[in-house]
């Protein structure tokens, strides 16, 4: 069956710009996460939706991030105002019991 | 508060010798714990998991760890390594209801 979708793949975008990043989990997975991963690091958490629960924001770094999901399905996340700082690969994934399946990540790039 | 630990940024390890990523936490509850691998320039990808039952789960590509409870540990083992393993690595553990907890990773490097 299909997988965890993000789009676009990569984003080129200047300082300043706001930038919007979209998620498609897996059908029926009621979990979905959002992370941030910097070259040659490891992820840093962002946000996570379960089912129709408050997300969990805990891990956006500024209120310049936001991020939404509507119902079970396609979700987005939102820089406003980007910085240098924030170029690096947002991952999403999504779950229904266990395990996290992760999509292939969008990779943003700020000039 | 909840962590894992990683000990080793990087391991490296001679082709057809056997491997070991170490991973240890510190949560509450009985957690499930997964490892999940990174390829260069790729998503992760889940490698294996353990909820409950036998200690030693066996998963993708002939890897398989060990959980100990009292060491808190679960630690990644391979019997013989190739060097198509040179990746990243990172372990992570589920409280029961909460969200993920992943560690820093670990790079395996497999020098033929």
């Amino acid at each position: 069956g299909a997988g965890v979708s993000q789009s676009p793949s990569n984003k080129v975008t200047e300082k300043g710009k706001d930038v919007e990043l979209r998620c498609d989990p897996i059908s029926g997975h009621t979990a979905l996460y959002w992370y941030r991963q910097r070259l040659g690091q490891g992820l840093e958490f962002l946000i996570y939706f379960q089912g129709n629960s408050a997300p969990d924001k805990s891990g956006l770094p500024s209120d310049r991030f936001s991020a939404e999901r509507t119902g079970e399905s396609v979700s987005t996340l939102t820089i406003q105002r980007t910085q240098q700082e924030d170029s690096a690969v947002y991952l999403c994934a999504s779950s229904y019991v266990d395990e996290q399946y992760f999509g292939p990540g969008t990779r943003l790039t700020v000039t | 508060a909840q962590s894992v630990a990683q000990p080793e940024d990087q391991v490296n390890v001679a082709e057809g010798n056997p491997l070991t990523v170490k991973c240890t936490y510190s949560v509450s509850g009985n957690p499930y714990l997964f490892w999940y691998v990174q390829y260069p320039n790729r998503g992760l990808q889940f490698l294996l998991k353990y909820i409950t039952g036998d200690n030693l789960v066996k998963g993708s590509y002939g890897f398989e760890a060990e959980f100990n409870k009292s060491q808190t540990s679960f630690h990644l083992k391979k019997p013989s390594a190739l060097v198509s393993d040179s990746a990243l690595y990172f372990c992570a553990v589920r409280p029961y209801g909460q969200n993920f907890v992943f560690g820093p990773g670990t790079r395996l490097s497999v020098l033929p």
